[in-house]
């Protein structure tokens, strides 16, 4: 079956733009997760979802990183105003479900350069 | 809070040789250990899982992990290396009961000498 889709593969934008990164979870997965991957600090959490509501939005860097989850499937990571330093690759993952072990499924992310 | 640490941002073997990949973790309660490979431009594939049943868990591509609660270690191990293991290998950690995010080492990248 399909995995987990993001869109698009790579974004390169100039600072202070909005960007939009979306992800398709697999279906039926009702968690969804946002990492970051950077070179300076490695792989970070961002937020996650359980259906459409985020209960942990403890990882998101600042006040321009948003995220939404409609219909229990779709996400989108919003970046407001970017800033050189959000240049990076965001992961996003999903799962059967939280907890007990479910095992987190890795899309291939969305390479962001900020220029 | 939970943390893990990979020893050796970099380690190179023979092709045939034994792989050791180091990964110590902290946790104050029990947790669930995962070993995470990427290849070039990929995203992260699950090796192999720690979830409080055998101490030695089995994972794809010939790789195994123990986990030892006494050293807090959850090391990966392959007996012979192969060409096509090169790539990154990322240690992570999460909840026992929570959201199950992920916190991750960070990273082994593996070279493989002919």
């Amino acid at each position: 079956g399909a995995g987990v889709s993001q869109s698009p593969s790579n974004k390169v934008t100039e600072k202070g733009k909005d960007v939009e990164l979306r992800c398709d979870p697999i279906s039926g997965h009702t968690a969804l997760y946002w990492y970051r991957q950077s070179l300076g600090q490695g792989l970070e959490f961002l937020i996650y979802f359980q259906g459409n509501s985020a209960p942990d939005k403890s990882g998101l860097p600042s006040d321009r990183f948003s995220a939404e989850r409609t219909g229990g499937s779709v996400s989108t990571l919003t970046i407001q105003r970017t800033q050189q330093e959000d240049s990076a690759v965001y992961l996003c993952a999903s799962s059967l479900g939280l907890g007990g072990g479910y095992e987190q499924y890795f899309g291939p992310g969305t390479r962001l350069t900020v220029t | 809070a939970q943390s893990v640490t990979q020893l050796g941002s970099h380690v190179s073997v023979s092709e045939g040789a034994l792989v050791l990949l180091r990964c110590n973790y902290s946790s104050s309660v029990p947790p669930y250990l995962f070993w995470y490979v990427q290849y070039p431009n990929q995203g992260l594939q699950l090796l192999l899982k720690y979830t409080s049943a055998a101490t030695l868990v089995k994972g794809i591509n010939g790789f195994e992990a123990e986990f030892k609660k006494s050293e807090t270690s959850f090391h990966l191990t392959k007996p012979s290396a192969h060409m096509s293991d090169a790539a990154e290998y990322f240690c992570a950690v999460s909840d026992f009961q929570g959201a199950q995010k992920l916190v991750f080492g960070q990273g082994t990248r593996l070279t493989i000498n002919p």
